[in-house]
């Protein structure tokens, strides 16, 4: 029931740039809703990693940014690292559903 | 700091009521927004409902026709029953305070670590 599209899985070396899109449509991101980022680490609970499309929890580590643009917005992760390795969410609202929704989710790989 | 626990049978027959409950701990349930969350094994998340501490409530449209949320301030607790279960429903269930400051960007924060519940006879 996802309306927000993320791809499945991405991948990097430690230490690179990796970046996952997260894409709605006019009723929830486009209309202008704001997105959160959550991290969940094998067999744990998701944690908020970013909310309102840019901002960062405390203790967060700043290699975490978020923005948002039109009917899409991206998490990137720079200086990866072996600990990043996890599933993302995307979350937002939806207008037509009058409810929040999530993102398909990317797992993303450490190689 | 604000912590979650679910609690709740593990095992539930098919046709029967998944009821879970969520206790808040070392904050306030007042003033906050509460929603619980699934996620079906090796799938991803999907947003249930939540409530107000004053009883206010909105459903997932898609469950809406079985699902029933409520809230107990004097215990510090909030209640999840989902109707007439099938295999479909056997997920992770979280339950989560929502943080925000508009009414439609608000974000989940903290989560409960989860609770399996399986749909089986």
């Amino acid at each position: 029931q996802s309306v927000l599209t993320q791809p499945p899985s991405v991948s990097g070396a430690p230490g690179q740039r990796v970046t996952i899109s997260c894409t709605g449509s006019s009723s929830n991101i486009g209309a202008g809703y704001d997105v959160h980022w959550y991290q969940q680490l094998p067999d744990t609970a998701p944690k908020l990693l970013i909310y309102d499309n840019t901002n960062r929890p405390s203790g967060v580590p700043d290699r975490f940014s978020g923005s948002k643009s039109g009917t899409s917005a991206s998490l990137a992760i720079t200086g990866l690292q072996a600990e990043d390795e996890a599933d993302y969410y995307c979350q937002s609202h939806d207008s037509i559903l009058s409810g929040y929704v999530f993102g398909t989710g990317t797992k993303v790989t450490v190689l | 700091q604000v912590q979650l626990q679910e609690s709740g049978p593990g095992l539930v027959k098919p046709s029967e009521t998944l009821s879970l409950t969520c206790i808040v701990s070392g904050g306030s349930i007042t003033s906050y927004y509460w929603s619980w969350i699934r996620q079906p094994p090796g799938k991803g998340l999907e947003w249930i409902a939540y409530i107000f501490y004053s009883g206010i409530t909105n459903y997932n449209p898609s469950l809406r026709s079985r699902v029933t949320i409520s809230v107990d301030t004097s215990k510090k607790q909030f209640s999840l029953k989902l109707r007439s279960v099938t295999a479909a429903d056997t997920a992770v269930y979280y339950c989560a305070r929502m943080m925000g400051g508009t009414g439609s960007s608000y974000w989940f924060d903290p989560w409960g670590q989860g609770t399996l519940v399986t749909v089986s006879s």
